[in-house]
């Protein structure tokens, strides 16, 4: 079946780090990939995408590449701050519908 | 306005009460859905609407009863709740239920109702 395996948090970092945070994925065929971000008290809201193998998603200094031939999609950025703590999601979805398989999510700390 | 709400923010319930959960949002959304998260789990699919039609149910209990009574709304009816369905419910919207195009495959969430059943 479809699932999303992510590290286990929490993830504590100083400001101006280097994050990964891993995700792997089991799926036949070609899903597209996601990741969210959750910030205290709030929804999921999309941080980026990737719908194609060897695809970059990016946004606000994230970055993720879909990588097919090892059923990854690694989040990183190179400099992290105290604003970007939060629990980070991978999902995939697959086929037609939108439908989303979430990873068990991966909370982030940023100390100053 | 790229905003989905919910209210109530935190809602606290006995085993015998009735009780609804309300979604609403304004950006032309045709598909909308209900997600159950437990703590540090991530979100499950509950319900899913389209053009206002039950489209997926995950074989979610009946006492859990989605509504859509407009493209703008969705409301969760609860009733006779257990102890186990205290959780954090989200709601989301995507432009349609299915992924076809630019942005298409994009849900909004809404910030979530804290359920607690005592």
């Amino acid at each position: 079946g479809n699932s999303v395996t992510q590290m286990e948090g929490p993830v504590t970092l100083s400001e101006e780090a280097f994050l990964t945070i891993n995700c792997t994925y089991t799926a036949t065929g070609y899903p597209s990939l996601f990741w969210y971000v959750q910030y205290p008290g709030e929804g999921l809201q999309l941080l980026l995408k990737a719908t194609k193998a060897d695809d970059k998603g990016s946004n606000k200094g994230f970055e993720a590449t879909y990588r097919k031939e090892t059923t990854s999609f690694h989040l990183e950025k190179g400099s992290v701050q105290v604003s970007d703590s939060a629990v980070y999601f991978c999902a995939l979805r697959k086929g037609n519908f939108n439908k989303f398989y979430f990873g068990s999510g991966t909370k982030l700390n940023v100390k100053p | 306005d790229t905003e989905v709400t919910q209210t109530p923010k935190h809602l606290v319930m006995g085993m015998t009460n009735k009780k609804s959960l309300k979604c609403e949002q304004h950006m032309g959304h045709r598909a909308m859905y209900w997600y159950k998260q437990k703590a540090k789990k991530p979100p499950e699919l509950m319900f899913v609407y389209s053009y206002e039609k039950l489209s997926i149910n995950e074989s979610v209990p009946s006492r859990f009863s989605p509504e859509c009574p407009n493209s703008s709304l969705l409301n969760l009816h609860l009733h006779a709740l257990q102890p186990e369905d205290s959780a954090l419910y989200l709601c989301a919207s995507s432009l349609t239920e299915l992924a076809g195009g630019r942005g298409t495959d994009t849900q909004y969430f809404g910030p979530g109702t804290r359920l607690t059943v005592l």
